[in-house]
């Protein structure tokens, strides 16, 4: 199996610009997770998915964040618009259970100018 | 609350030492835990897991002690090499045993 995928790989766009991020979690995964990294704050969850239905998206920072998952292989996380401070590294994991080891992809590195 | 930390945030040793990383947990409910190793660029890589019904569990030179009583977990590296640089974090399950909390990471640096 490739693992997650995650596209792009980087993302360079100004402010109030629409940002779609991709993920493709690995076959047979029933749940996929939506994290953000910074240095300030760290691994932050910001949705998860259980056979694609939206479970918790407590994380989720604003309005201006929303995800989807329209079938088991592929999911988006969309900021519209985006601002400076979403600057970050986005990654997606999936796993089996949620008490199982979740397997990240590659991450994708947001600046917002 | 729900919080995992790590009691030091650099740990610099020398090839072929024996590295030992640490990590505080809040929630006494938990029940699963996780080391990751994330390198420079790349996502938070698997390590080694361990339930709460043991107390420890090796891998390929790594080990990880969970220590319930003082909710304290480490992760032990032997024979600690170069491509052992990296950020490691410890993850819990949260309250609701869902999704994984995660720790800021602790920066190792291994040199030669």
């Amino acid at each position: 199996d490739a693992g997650v995928i995650q596209s792009p790989r980087h993302e360079v766009t100004e402010m109030g610009q629409e940002v779609t991020l991709r993920c493709k979690p690995i076959s047979g995964h029933d749940y996929l997770f939506w994290y953000r990294q910074t240095m300030m704050r760290g691994l932050e969850l910001l949705i998860y998915f259980n056979n694609n239905v939206p479970i918790d998206d407590s994380g989720m920072p604003e309005d201006r964040f929303s995800a989807k998952m329209p079938n088991a292989s592929f999911s988006t996380l969309k900021i519209q618009p985006s601002e400076p401070r979403d600057s970050a590294v986005y990654f997606c994991a999936s796993s089996l259970e949620t008490s199982e080891t979740q397997y990240f992809g590659p991450g994708t590195r947001l600046l917002v100018l | 609350g729900e919080s995992v930390g790590l009691h030091l945030p650099t740990l610099s040793v020398q090839e072929g030492d024996n590295s030992i990383i640490n990590c505080a947990y809040s929630n006494s409910a938990s029940d699963y835990f996780i080391w990751y190793k994330q390198e420079s660029g790349k996502g938070p890589q698997f390590i080694i897991d361990i339930r709460s019904n043991m107390d420890k569990r090796q891998g390929q030179r790594v080990t990880v002690l969970l220590n319930k009583t003082v909710k304290h977990l480490s992760l032990q590296i032997a024979a600690t090499q170069p491509g052992d640089s990296a950020v490691y974090f410890c993850a819990e399950i949260n309250q609701a045993g869902t999704a994984l909390i995660f720790g800021k990471g602790t920066t190792l640096s291994v040199s030669s």
